[in-house]
């Protein structure tokens, strides 16, 4: 089946630290893969994504790289700041051009940077 | 602005109670979907819906029920029958022709049964 596992947290770190939060991922075929942030109080936004393998995602900073031969995304940042606190969620979807298109989720992991 | 709008952000109710929330959506997305979100578990699918008038069983629909009658609404009703409602519901939505997967989601629902 399709699967996403990602690191427990929390992750607590200070500022300017190195950020990585772990993704592995079991799907069949070829996934497109994601990270989502989630503020506390708010929805999921899309931070990044990947469609294919060896693709590199970026966004504010964060950067993730679909790895095939090791089925994963990690995530990861040079330096993070305290308004990087929040949970980070790991997620594939299937369905590339179809309306079906579900996400499969990780659990989530809770990051905390203190100044 | 286009988007996607959940309501109301917090909702209380009695055991026993049913209780509707909404989403509207302004993107001309085709597609959408109702999630649960418990923490330390991720995102639970509960129902989606491809096109008007149909929709499909996720992996915990039971105790739900949605209804999709126009395009922009997807109304998800939490009924009595849900053993265990308290949780942060979480709507989104896919736009035509996308070709990664990625979904748009709205704010969220919060819902406490007291």
């Amino acid at each position: 089946g399709n699967s996403v596992t990602q690191m427990e947290g929390p992750v607590t770190l200070s500022e300017e630290a190195f950020l990585t939060i772990n993704c592995t991922y079991t799907a069949t075929g070829y996934p497109s893969l994601f990270w989502y942030v989630q503020y506390p109080g708010e929805g999921l936004q899309l931070l990044l994504k990947a469609t294919k393998a060896d693709d590199k995602g970026s966004n504010k900073g964060f950067e993730a790289t679909y790895r095939k031969e090791t089925t994963s995304f990690h995530l990861e940042k040079g330096s993070v700041q305290v308004s990087d606190s929040a949970v980070y969620f790991c997620a594939l979807s299937r369905y590339r051009g179809s309306t079906l298109g579900r996400l499969y989720f990780g659990r989530g992991t809770q990051l905390t940077v203190w100044p | 602005d286009g988007g996607i709008t959940q309501s109301p952000k917090y909702l209380f109710r009695k055991e026993g109670q049913n209780v509707t929330l909404s989403c509207e959506q302004n993107l001309n997305h085709d597609a959408m979907y109702w999630y649960r979100q418990d923490p330390g578990q991720g995102l639970r699918l509960i129902y989606y819906s491809q096109i008007v008038n149909d929709f499909q069983k996720g992996d915990i629909a039971e105790g739900y029920s949605v209804s999709r009658e126009k395009k922009e609404s997807f109304p998800l009703t939490v009924t009595s029958a849900q053993k265990n409602p308290t949780a942060f519901y979480l709507c989104a939505s896919l736009p035509v022709g996308l070709t990664t997967g990625e979904l748009f989601f709205g704010e969220g629902s919060r819902l406490t049964v007291l």
